[in-house]
C-alpha cells in the first residue's frame, strides 16, 4: 500500500539546523509531488513548500523561504525537508504528504522536532 | 499568504447536520476548484476527506460533503456520529501556485 515513513524525532539547539527524511513505499516516486506542513503544539496546519519529485523543482512558502530547503534523492524514494537558523517558535509536528492534482494523500506519521536550549 | 478563515469550534448533537464554512479570496477559494478539507483526530495525522471542492475519496463517507459559493467554501456532515469529533481543515491552492490551510475548527458532538 501507498505510505510514507518519516525519521524519528529530533532535539536542537536555537541556531542548528534540522533535517526530516520522507521515504516514499508503494507507488512510482517520481509520478507525485511530495509536500511539507508543520504543526505547532496546539495549533493549525502550515503549509511550508514542496517538490516536483521528478526534476527536483521547488516552491516554498514565503513565511520560510531562505530558512528551508526540500530535496530528493529518487535512487531511494526519499524526500528531505532541511529548515535552518532554529527558533523555539519551529518547535511542531512536520508531516510530509504525497500529492495528486491538489490532494494532500497519504501523510506521513509526523516528526516531532523540539527547538531548546 | 494569511490563512483561509474557518470558525473556531462548532457543536452538534449525534444525527444532526453541522457545516463549517472557510472562507478566503478571488486569489484562493474563488479563483480554483481546488479545494480540499482534512479531519484530524488528536495525535493523529491529517485524513483527506474532500477534494475537488466536493469530491469524497474512495471509502469516505458519504455523510461529509462540500461545497463552494463565491470565496466561501463550506464541509457538511450530516447525521453526525460521535467519531466525527475532530479538527477539520480546509486547504486551497493559490495563483502565487502555492497552497494554504485555514485556521482550523474544532467540531465537538455533545
Amino acid at each position: 500500500q501507498v505510505q510514507l515513513v518519516q525519521s524519528g524525532a529530533e532535539v536542537k539547539k536555537p541556531g542548528a539546523s534540522v533535517k526530516v527524511s520522507c521515504k516514499a513505499s508503494g507507488y512510482s516516486f517520481t509520478n507525485y509531488a511530495i509536500h511539507w506542513v508543520r504543526q505547532a503544539p496546539g495549533q493549525r496546519l502550515e503549509w511550508m513548500g514542496w517538490i516536483n519529485t521528478g526534476n527536483g523543482d521547488t516552491k516554498y512558502s514565503q513565511r520560510f523561504q531562505g530558512r528551508v530547503t526540500i530535496t530528493r534523492d529518487t535512487s531511494a524514494s526519499t524526500a528531505y525537508m532541511e529548515l535552518s537558523s532554529l527558533r523555539s517558535e519551529d518547535t511542531a509536528i512536520y508531516y510530509c504528504t504525497r500529492e495528486h492534482r491538489i490532494r494532500l494523500d497519504p501523510w506521513g506519521q509526523g516528526t516531532l522536532v523540539t527547538v531548546s536550549s | 499568504q494569511s490563512a483561509l478563515t474557518q470558525p473556531a469550534s462548532v457543536s452538534g448533537s449525534p444525527g444532526q447536520s453541522i457545516t463549517i464554512s472557510c472562507t478566503g479570496t478571488s486569489s484562493d477559494v474563488g479563483g480554483y476548484t481546488y479545494v480540499s478539507w482534512y479531519q484530524q483526530h488528536p495525535g493523529k495525522a491529517p485524513k483527506l476527506i474532500i477534494y475537488d471542492v466536493s469530491d469524497r475519496p474512495s471509502g469516505v463517507s458519504n455523510r461529509f460533503s462540500g461545497s463552494k459559493s463565491g470565496n466561501t467554501a463550506s464541509l457538511t456532515i450530516s447525521g453526525l456520529q460521535a467519531e466525527d469529533e475532530a479538527d477539520y481543515y480546509c486547504n486551497s491552492y493559490t495563483s502565487s501556485t502555492t497552497l494554504v490551510f485555514g485556521g482550523g475548527t474544532k467540531l465537538t458532538v455533545v
